[in-house]
């Protein structure tokens, strides 16, 4: 199948740590991704993991892979109310360099 | 410069009507794509085309159409346009192997 997995909502307040996770079907994907969407805009690539990584750090962004498990997780330090958005997982559909196949995202409210 | 942009922003159009959304990067992006994004926030792709190959997602009404006049731009066209066709609609390009996507900033189109 080709279906992604997240949590509709997460509510935290400013300060927090947020954690979004997800979970994909495709073992063989080389890359996976986390796109941002803020209200009225397209979507903005946060950041992505290789496969062969467990573990990706940027700034306030963490992103851990468990591909025993094919789950996935953006963590967001100190979120702050710009952080509030929809979240997106993404994996290419049958791996490789096919077509993303998004999860229906994860709306973060932060709340000051 | 915008990167991948989509014209017009906004369609409102009657229902049976025929429309194109236009789509333009200068990325020098090898594959474009349309997505549709539901009122739920859901994305689902539709089409993704390079010079070699389209792929198109089986269950796209085959009222859309997708037109590449060149490597730069992918336009999508809709013949008989029916209320459920309402939606946002997001073109986006990528480069060969990683794919990290570069998103427009998405088409709403509205059918009464």
């Amino acid at each position: 199948g080709e279906d992604v997995e997240q949590s509709l909502f997460l509510s935290v307040r400013e300060g927090d740590s947020s954690v979004i996770n997800c979970t994909y079907t495709d073992s063989s994907s080389t890359y996976l991704y986390w796109y941002k969407q803020e209200p009225g805009a397209g979507l903005q690539l946060l950041t992505y993991i290789f496969s062969n990584m467990d573990m990706k750090q940027d700034q306030r962004l963490t992103v851990l892979l468990n591909k025993k498990d094919k789950h996935l997780s953006l963590r967001i330090a100190d979120t702050q109310t710009g952080d509030s958005a929809i979240y997106f997982c993404a994996e290419p559909f049958r791996g490789g360099n096919t077509p993303l196949v998004f999860g229906k995202g994860t709306r973060l409210s932060v709340i000051a | 410069d915008t990167a991948v942009s989509q014209t017009p922003k906004y369609l409102v159009t009657q229902m049976g009507n025929d429309k194109s959304i236009k789509c333009e990067q200068n990325l020098g992006h090898d594959t474009m794509y349309w997505y549709k994004q539901d009122s739920k926030k859901f994305l689902k792709i539709m089409f993704s085309y390079n010079n070699k190959e389209l792929i198109i997602n089986e269950t796209v009404p085959n009222r859309f159409s997708p037109k590449s006049p060149d490597k730069a731009h992918l336009n999508l066209h809709i013949n008989s346009l029916e209320l459920g066709d309402s939606a946002v609609y997001f073109c986006a390009s990528s480069p060969p192997a990683r794919g990290g996507y570069t998103f427009g900033s998405g088409t709403r189109l509205t059918v009464v």
